[in-house]
């Protein structure tokens, strides 16, 4: 069964320091997505592309995050400079299409990477 | 700003007992109800994903139902078993199959 996988699974480290998570969604799907969770609450939307464009990253702290989907396929979210409330949860998504109309496509999670901020 | 709210937050229950989670949701501009379960250490997974008003789905012990008019969806677990702990998240859908999740409800089932 197709899986979305991201590395690393776990990442400490110090504050100011940059960190980079990777994600490599379902061979075929067009949209990707980063959540954040923060814990006790649910994931928040970071950022989607559809293929290699942004759709929406109105969540995403632009002074210090970035994401890019250079070809379509992976894609790279990074952090610099980190800072002690970045800790958290952050979870990559894929699903086949973005929707449309009423029509919703399931997403797909990976597993995620833990960071934790020092 | 969408607001989902789960409730309750946690819930410990026996092993046998059935138990019931509850998502609220905006009932305007609705497309869709996601529910996942997400293990410890694991991938969140896709338990159903919900359209219709009144709709009702069934996987194995776990179903859920559907109110759009109103803006919620129940989940039940019949017969709570140790493998049920997890957490339990709804996500409304809106345009563009973009996800907001409730804060979700952690389930843990005592053997």
């Amino acid at each position: 069964e197709a899986e979305v996988a991201q590395s690393p699974r776990y990442k400490i480290t110090e504050k100011s320091q940059a960190v980079a998570f990777w994600c490599d969604p379902i061979s075929g799907h067009a949209t990707l997505y980063w959540y954040r969770q923060i814990l006790g609450q649910g994931p928040e939307l970071l950022v989607q592309f559809q293929d290699e464009s942004v759709v929406d990253d109105s969540q995403l702290p632009k002074d210090r995050f970035s994401a890019e989907r250079l070809k379509g396929v992976d894609s790279t979210l990074k952090i610099q400079p980190a800072e002690l409330g970045d800790s958290a949860m952050y979870l990559c998504a894929s699903s086949r299409d973005q929707g449309f109309g009423a029509y919703s496509y399931e997403q797909y999670f990976g597993p995620g990477t833990r960071l934790t901020v020092t | 700003i969408l607001n989902v709210e789960q409730s309750p937050q946690s819930l410990h229950v026996q092993e046998g007992d059935s138990t019931n989670f509850t998502c609220s949701f905006p009932s305007s501009n609705f497309y869709a109800l996601h529910w996942y379960r997400w293990e410890t250490a694991k991938s969140p997974e896709a338990l159903f994903v919900m359209t219709l008003n009144g709709d009702e789905k069934k996987k194995g012990r776990i179903s859920a139902t559907l109110n759009t008019k109103e803006g919620y969806s129940y989940l039940y677990i019949k017969g709570s078993q140790p493998e049920d702990s997890a957490t339990y998240l709804c996500a409304f859908s809106g345009a563009g199959n973009m996800l907001t999740f409730g804060g979700g409800t952690r389930l843990m089932v005592k053997p």
